[in-house]
């Protein structure tokens, strides 16, 4: 079946402007991760959703970014008033479930630019 | 804050070596480890989830031992292909946040042909 799919793939936009990167998970997938993956470094979790509410948003760095998942399947997570410092890979993840012996199945990333 | 460090953080060998690297993580709390490779401009791959302590999982050439009493995971490569060049990433969940993974930066393997 489809795997996980992200949409932009590449992004980029100016200091101080708003930006919606969307994810797709595998259908039937409960558990939806973002992280976020800055050169040289691993991917850096943001927030995970067990069905439409987030279950740790502990990883968000501040209030411009939040992110939705209404009906339990799409999501998107929204960066507000943008900074340089957000340039980075964006990864969505999904799971049958969000705990026990499961395996996370990524999306491709979206690369955000911030000029 | 959660440590997870890997290393070496970057590992060239020639076609057919075999090869090793570790996954360091916290030794209480543990819940579950994982291992993934990431190939460039592809998306991260999950080889294994390691939940006992002892466990001993292996995906063809690859395999991987865990040690939850003193915090630490190898990763195994038998006879490198210049095709197992990727990025392994190394993945740590606590038991008071199951959900939760802290990555480790990864080691990058070049197999060089």
């Amino acid at each position: 079946g489809a795997g996980v799919s992200q949409t932009p793939s590449n992004k980029v936009t100016e200091k101080g402007k708003y930006v919606e990167l969307r994810c797709d998970p595998i259908s039937g997938h409960t558990a939806l991760y973002w992280y976020r993956q800055s050169l040289g470094q691993g991917p850096e979790f943001l927030i995970y959703f067990q069905g439409t509410g987030a279950a740790d948003d502990s990883g968000l760095p501040n209030d411009r970014f939040f992110a939705v998942r209404p009906e339990g399947s799409v999501s998107t997570l929204k960066i507000q008033r943008t900074e340089r410092g957000d340039s980075a890979v964006y990864l969505c993840a999904s799971s049958s479930t969000g705990t026990g012996d499961y395996e996370q199945y990524f999306g491709p990333g979206t690369r955000l630019t911030v000029t | 804050i959660l440590n997870v460090e890997q290393s070496p953080q970057s590992l060239h060998v020639q076609e057919g070596d075999s090869t090793n690297f570790t996954c360091s993580f916290p030794s209480s709390n543990f819940y579950a480890l994982h291992w993934y490779r990431w190939e460039t401009a592809k998306s991260p791959e999950a080889l294994f989830v390691m939940t006992l302590n002892g466990d001993e999982k292996k995906k063809g050439r690859i395999s991987a031992t865990l040690n939850t009493k003193e915090g630490y995971s190898y990763l195994y490569i038998k006879g490198s292909q210049p095709e197992d060049s990727a990025t392994y990433l190394c993945a740590f969940r606590y038991n008071t946040n199951a959900g939760k993974s802290t990555f480790g930066d990864g080691t990058t393997l070049t197999v060089k042909p």
